[in-house]
């Protein structure tokens, strides 16, 4: 079975700065997906980045990134220009590859983003 | 638009009552799922199903049951067998091919027991 760790539960950061949250997986698969949600107070979950395993260029969207390092199976997420807006919780999601399209997600990372 | 509509958004339970969350959705999507947001555990798989007629149990199944009797629909039953169901109840979907695109969630239900 796959499982995915986050291992910072809370991060806060300033606004327009930088920050990067955690992400590692445990798998035996050689070809799957990763996936970054962002879930706002609303609740409502937002894919914001993925990244397939067989690509070693790391996926960018904007002001979001990855950094997917695949022999120390982790996936973390960089966030430049930090908005108010992307205060949220962020979870880290893992899919294995023709394998009934389950995610497998991490436990979240709290983020607050400070004026 | 297209899109996941869960309902009702809170929902409150009784002691030894069953209830019925709702999720419809309007995207032609194969496949959907249900999933348990509790604090700090992340999302879990309760059920999902690939097909009309077919479903599978995921982690958490147990004091939980589903039905798929048409590809909009997919409600979530909490049996009086689930121990503790307050939780943030999540449906979602995707394309049979092109789940590696990633899901389409619901805004979820609160299910409390009073």
């Amino acid at each position: 079975a796959q499982t995915v760790t986050q291992s910072q539960p809370e991060m806060s950061v300033q606004e327009a700065e930088t920050v990067t949250l955690s992400c590692t997986y445990d798998t035996s698969e050689n070809n799957y997906y990763l996936f970054w949600y962002k879930q706002p107070p609303s609740r409502q979950m937002i894919l914001v980045i993925r990244q397939e395993a067989y690509k070693q260029q790391n996926a960018t969207e904007n002001r979001f990134s990855v950094n997917f390092q695949k022999a120390a199976k982790s996936f973390s997420l960089k966030i430049s220009d930090s908005q108010l807006g992307d205060t949220a919780m962020y979870f880290c999601a893992f899919m294995k590859d023709n394998a009934g399209n389950m995610l497998t997600f991490g436990g979240g990372t709290r983020l607050m983003v400070k004026p | 638009d297209g899109g996941i509509t869960q309902s009702p958004k809170y929902l409150f339970r009784k002691e030894g009552q069953n209830v019925t969350l709702s999720c419809e959705q309007n995207l032609n999507h194969d496949a959907m799922y249900w999933y348990r947001q509790d604090p700090g555990q992340g999302l879990r798989l309760i059920y999902y199903s690939q097909i009309v007629n077919d479903f599978q149990k995921g982690d958490i199944a147990e004091g939980y049951s589903v039905s798929r009797e048409k590809k909009e629909s997919f409600p979530l039953t909490v049996t009086s067998a689930q121990k503790n169901p307050t939780a943030f109840y999540l449906c979602a979907s995707s394309p049979e091919q092109g789940a590696y695109y990633g899901y389409t969630f619901g805004s979820g239900t609160r299910l409390t027991v009073v």
